[in-house]
């Protein structure tokens, strides 16, 4: 089945430098996608999303680019701080039938 | 507004035992969903309703049961506990409309031995 899934397992990144996530996705048909962040003991928080019309999409120290051709997103964060040490998942959104990857771990090191 | 409600947090069953983890949101949310999260795995879809009366299987639906009698309500159910279910368990929901965010749940944990 169609399926989206992430690059690397775990990401660590110095704080104040900048994080990049990507995301991989099989369905040339899909039009919505939506980052995740998870922290740990809770639930997937809504971070931002994007849609096929758009290439490039910014929120407050996040932006996500989407590439079509090669069927590959990816989400940025600015000036990475401690508390974005979590996991990430990236979610094509377009059907009833939603899947998600399984996630990076970014460790932001003092 | 208390979004997604999930209870109870931590449950310990054993084997054959059964019980039904709780989900209730007032958002007014047609979609409704039940995942489950094991190490590495990611979270893996069990069971969908995109309204009252109206289910769905996912990607792992054996050995659990759903019902959508509410728009508020999607309990799952678990009729003979495996140790092979011991997971952490999220439920989410969302408008009807593909183009809008999943919410979820802080999550059960339960263990099965």
């Amino acid at each position: 089945g169609e399926s989206v899934g992430l690059h690397l397992p775990t990401l660590s990144v110095q704080e104040g430098d900048n994080s990049i996530i990507n995301c991989a996705y099989s369905n040339s048909a899909s039009d919505y996608f939506i980052w995740y962040k998870q922290e740990s003991g809770k639930g997937p928080q809504f971070i931002i999303d994007i849609r096929s019309n758009m290439d490039k999409r910014q929120g407050q120290r996040v932006t996500v680019l989407l590439n079509k051709t090669v069927k590959h997103l990816s989400l940025q964060i600015a000036a990475t701080q401690p508390g974005d040490s979590a996991v990430y998942f990236c979610a094509d959104n377009g059907s009833n039938d939603m899947r998600f990857g399984a996630g990076t771990r970014l460790t932001v090191k003092p | 507004n208390a979004g997604v409600t999930q209870t109870p947090k931590f449950q310990v069953l054993k084997t054959g035992q059964s019980m039904t983890l709780q989900c209730a949101q007032d958002m007014n949310h047609e979609y409704m969903s039940w995942y489950r999260q094991d190490p590495g795995m990611g979270l893996r879809l069990i069971h969908y309703s995109v309204g009252a009366g109206i289910t769905d299987q996912g990607e792992v639906p054996n050995g659990y049961n759903v019902s959508r009698s509410t728009t508020e309500d999607f309990p799952l159910r678990l009729l003979s506990a495996a140790p092979s279910q011991t997971s952490v368990y999220f439920c989410a929901s969302r408008a009807y409309d593909y183009n809008s965010p999943l919410h979820f749940g802080n999550g059960t944990r339960l263990t099965v031995t």
